[in-house]
């Protein structure tokens, strides 16, 4: 089993639609989880920390479930400008060794 | 507030030449410097990470290095390149693992 798996897609998606990732993570006892939003060609850039409580920031809202481990985000009233990939993020062991990405799943926002 | 360079931004490099890339980080001390690679149609993956000057961890074998000389300085090297090195190479910074970690802009190299 994958570390972290997300679904590809790519999702295309009417602007002003909601639309919903998912992503599972095997290892449990991942500590920080987060979502990472990446351009064609750029960086990756720190969309949301996950938190088991969720969480939400404007448009986009974040959970977390421990027990099944499996993490999403929903982006409602979607813009053009959320057309990116995504990618699901874990810390792998909650300490400095670095974080395991999903490989993403790309989003295309249509007019 | 907190930057980090990444530097060059293309590279193309024949096979078999060395490959030096460099990052550093400002407005902060004793970051954790880490070190990924992103093949084409491939995730992110983990190359090497630093919790300190001179302390490197390697994740995979590989014909690559790394090297911190200074605090908020770290190097990755090859003595001799391969067609399979190349990659969108991003170097990212954090203080603790439990916020997220912020990515240079990369360097997007290809050996031919």
């Amino acid at each position: 089993r994958k570390e972290v798996e997300q679904d590809p897609g790519p999702f295309n998606v009417p602007e002003g639609a909601t639309v919903a990732f998912n992503c599972t993570y095997s290892n449990s006892a991942s500590q920080s989880f987060f979502w990472y939003r990446q351009d064609c060609r750029k960086e990756p850039k720190l969309l949301m920390s996950v938190y088991s409580s969720g969480n939400e920031d404007g448009r986009f809202t974040a959970q977390l479930n421990r027990a099944s481990q499996y993490i999403s985000l929903l982006i409602r009233d979607s813009k053009l400008s959320d057309s990116a990939t995504y990618l699901c993020v874990v810390n792998r062991r909650g300490g400095a060794d670095g974080l395991t990405f999903g490989k993403g799943t790309h989003l295309i926002i249509q007019p | 507030s907190q930057t980090i360079h990444q530097w060059p931004a293309t590279l193309v490099q024949p096979v078999g030449s060395p490959l030096s890339l460099e990052c550093t980080v400002e407005g902060t001390s004793n970051p954790n410097l880490y070190w990924y690679r992103q093949a084409a149609g491939r995730g992110l993956q983990l190359l090497f990470y630093s919790v300190g000057i001179g302390q490197i961890s390697s994740e995979v074998p590989q014909n690559l290095s790394a090297s911190r000389p200074q605090d908020r300085q770290f190097i990755l090297s090859s003595k001799k390149l391969l067609l399979s090195d190349s990659g969108f190479y991003l170097c990212a910074w954090t203080t603790t693992g439990d916020t997220g970690y912020t990515f240079g802009s990369g360097t997007r190299l290809t050996v031919v």
